[in-house]
């Protein structure tokens, strides 16, 4: 398996501001994911983070919103930019250990006033 | 339509019980079959993956996976209040892109 921390746990921001959410993992992988998890409803994948390339990003979703940064083999950190009462959700940092693992952090919490 | 359909419960069982998880979906390009766990307040965790048709025993736990009928089971044998949880299905085709389930709440009652 694989131990991955986020950071924050939780955070209670204002509409209009940015929050940056940083996922660490124990071991070196080469894939990296950031998933949403809105209130009541399932996960919807956010973006592929790429060791030295530019995010790959799912349908609906865009850099400008969501910037996505991946500086080594352990780490990465998703922004929620200009947020709003919409952007209220869980999100959680995803590696795959194998073809057919994915493992999952904690998740943040975060609520957009 | 969604995907992945997963009836979202609560699926209330008494302890010692067999809980019975089903999904369904319609792309018939999904080859991998994967069960998670999420606790209140938690990360999904991963509890068994497949990509056969046929059954798949871990434990407690069995995975069902029938590609003819895209419908795939979770059966969790001698239930435990430990269980309860939520439990979401997940599935991709070739590639990394996971598709889940919306979740099936379960309560497990001593």
């Amino acid at each position: 398996s694989a131990v991955i921390s986020q950071k924050p746990s939780r955070d209670i921001c204002q509409r209009g501001t940015s929050l940056t959410i940083q996922c660490q993992v124990d071991s070196q992988v080469t894939m990296m994911f950031w998933y949403r998890q809105q209130p009541g409803q399932s996960l919807t994948l956010i973006a592929t983070a790429n060791q030295g390339s530019e995010a790959t990003y799912e349908s609906g979703f865009v850099i400008d919103k969501f910037p996505i940064s991946r500086p080594n083999l352990t780490f990465s950190t998703l922004t929620v930019s200009n947020m709003s009462p919409e952007d209220s959700s869980i999100y959680l940092c995803s590696v795959a250990k194998s073809y057919n693992e994915q493992f999952f952090g904690p998740g943040t919490r975060l609520t957009v006033l | 339509q969604k995907e992945v359909e997963q009836d979202p419960g609560p699926l209330s069982v008494p302890e010692g019980a067999i809980v019975s998880l089903n999904c369904t979906y319609s792309n018939s390009a999904f080859q991998y079959f994967m069960w998670y766990r999420q606790y209140s307040r938690k990360g999904p965790e991963l509890l068994m993956y497949t990509y056969s048709s046929g059954n798949k025993e871990d434990g407690r736990f069995t995975a069902q996976v029938d590609k003819s009928s895209k419908y795939i089971s979770l059966f969790i044998r001698d239930s435990q209040p430990s269980d309860s949880a939520t439990y979401l299905c997940a599935m991709k085709a070739a590639g990394n892109k996971l598709t889940f389930g919306g979740g099936t709440r379960v309560l497990v009652k001593p």
